[in-house]
């Protein structure tokens, strides 16, 4: 089966530029997730979606970042206006529950962004 | 809230075993995963522990306590391939998405 596609692979930017980020999960994986990786750290989930619907974007930060799915397939993340610490790796991941009871998560290859 | 913690470095030599522990805080358990990340690219499952006891999956192995909030995963007869960044990760509240920790760095050496 196809994987998770993310675009672009990278993008440099200066602070307060605009930036968006694209996604297509895998077919038939109805929830979407979208994680910022800084260098270093774990993946920190920014949002997630259950077909077009927000289950949690409890941790997104909305004065500047905004995301949707439309018709519950592709998804955008936007980042507007870009801050220094907004340097990192945006993941998007799509899930399926397998049969042992796992949320198994896959991940696409990720958007480095860099903000200068 | 919930939290993990895991070593942030561990090197080893080709042939080893190595043994990446994770100790974790939650207040619902509904199990705990391990994902795999190479420099600059996706994290892949690796395995995943619902109840106590080890899960064997190839070389790599993983066990998980409950009562010690305790779990670790086991990589046998290291290659060089095995040097990666290794996650453990726990649901969230709502037990829809996974909240990682912050990875350890495994140096496999020849």
């Amino acid at each position: 089966e196809a994987g998770v596609a993310q675009s672009p692979r990278y993008k440099i930017i200066e602070k307060r530029q605009s930036v968006a980020f694209w996604c297509n999960p895998i077919s038939g994986h109805a929830t979407l997730y979208w994680y910022q990786q800084i260098l270093g750290q774990g993946p920190k989930l920014l949002i997630q979606f259950q077909n077009n619907g927000v289950v949690d974007d409890s941790q997104l930060p909305k004065d500047r970042f905004s995301a949707e799915r439309l018709k519950g397939v592709d998804s955008t993340l936007k980042i507007q206006p870009a801050k220094l610490e907004d340097s990192a790796v945006y993941l998007c991941a799509s899930s399926l529950r397998d049969s042992s009871g796992a949320n198994v998560l896959t991940f696409g290859a990720g958007s480095r962004l860099t903000v200068l | 809230g919930q939290s993990l913690e895991q070593p942030s470095e561990v090197t080893a030599v080709e042939g080893a075993i190595v043994q990446i522990n994770c100790t974790y805080q939650t207040s619902g358990f509904y199990g705990l995963s391990w994902y795999q990340q190479h420099d600059g690219g996706a994290p892949t499952f690796l395995s995943y522990n619902a109840l106590d006891g080890l899960e064997e999956t190839g070389r790599f192995s993983s066990f998980l306590s409950r009562s010690d909030s305790y779990g670790y995963l086991l990589l046998q007869e290291l290659q060089m391939k095995d040097s990666a960044s290794y996650f453990c990760a726990l649901p969230n509240q709502a037990g829809t998405a996974l909240i990682f920790g912050k990875g350890t760095t495994l140096s496999v050496s020849s």
